[in-house]
């Protein structure tokens, strides 16, 4: 079974602060892990991915995330956040075997930069 | 890049009506698409799967009987919520991943639909 953690519902930071939103996951084989970044009554916006290679992956809007296997996590990062970064962030896992099934989510964590 | 479009994104109806959403791919075909369902502040909850040409397989506890999806095509995939409820009353989201793609593609999502029963 697949499982996402996201221990944090709501995560403040002062703008042009670094920022850290948390993800722990649970796979039986390796895993494809993503961030997405959700805005007020919109769909989802892919952020960036990790299938293999380098454990730090660098996504859109300057956010980066590291793989860490021995955790396992997928913490998102920002060095300097912006007051539009603001908005709900998902993380989601794929078992690389699990074939073409759909992504597990966390339950999101609420990102506020405050100005 | 490939685009899922979802279409209406805000609907308001009667209790005791039907409403029909749908998710469309733009430029790719998709014989699989999901529906998810997302309450406020938590996360998407799947509901079901919806595949070109089959049945929809649903997720443990989505009345099949209430949530009618149809795939009639590559590139459209239906969600009725027929005889809504006030308790229907949510954000439905749908999402395809490429066909012919990796299998470590990122899914596409739809805009989402926020519908509203009164």
């Amino acid at each position: 079974a697949q499982s996402v953690a996201q221990p944090e519902d709501q995560v403040n930071v002062a703008e042009g602060n670094p920022l850290t939103v948390k993800c722990t996951y649970s796979v039986s084989g390796n895993p494809y892990l993503f961030w997405y970044v959700q805005y007020p009554n919109r769909g989802l916006q892919f952020l960036l991915k990790y299938i293999t290679g380098d454990n730090l992956v660098k996504g859109s809007y300057g956010f980066e995330a590291e793989f860490n296997k021995s955790k396992p996590s997928f913490h998102l990062k920002k060095p300097s956040a912006l007051v539009s970064d603001s908005a709900l962030y998902f993380c989601a896992v794929r078992d690389i075997n699990s074939g073409n099934t759909p992504l597990v989510f966390g339950k999101g964590t609420r990102l506020s930069v405050i100005a | 890049g490939a685009v899922v479009s979802q279409h209406p994104s805000r609907v308001i109806c009667k209790s005791g009506t039907s409403v029909k959403i749908e998710c469309r791919s733009l430029d790719f075909q998709a014989t699989t698409m999901f529906w998810y369902r997302q309450f406020p502040k938590q996360s998407l909850m799947l509901m079901a799967t919806s595949n070109e040409g089959s049945k929809a397989t649903y997720e443990q506890g989505v009345e099949k009987d209430k949530f009618l999806i149809n795939h009639a095509s590559l590139t459209l995939s239906t969600l009725t919520v027929t005889s809504a409820h006030p308790e229907d009353s949510s954000f439905y989201i749908c999402s395809a991943p490429e066909r012919g793609g990796p299998m470590n593609t990122e899914a596409f999502f739809g805009q989402g639909t926020r519908l509203t029963v009164v």
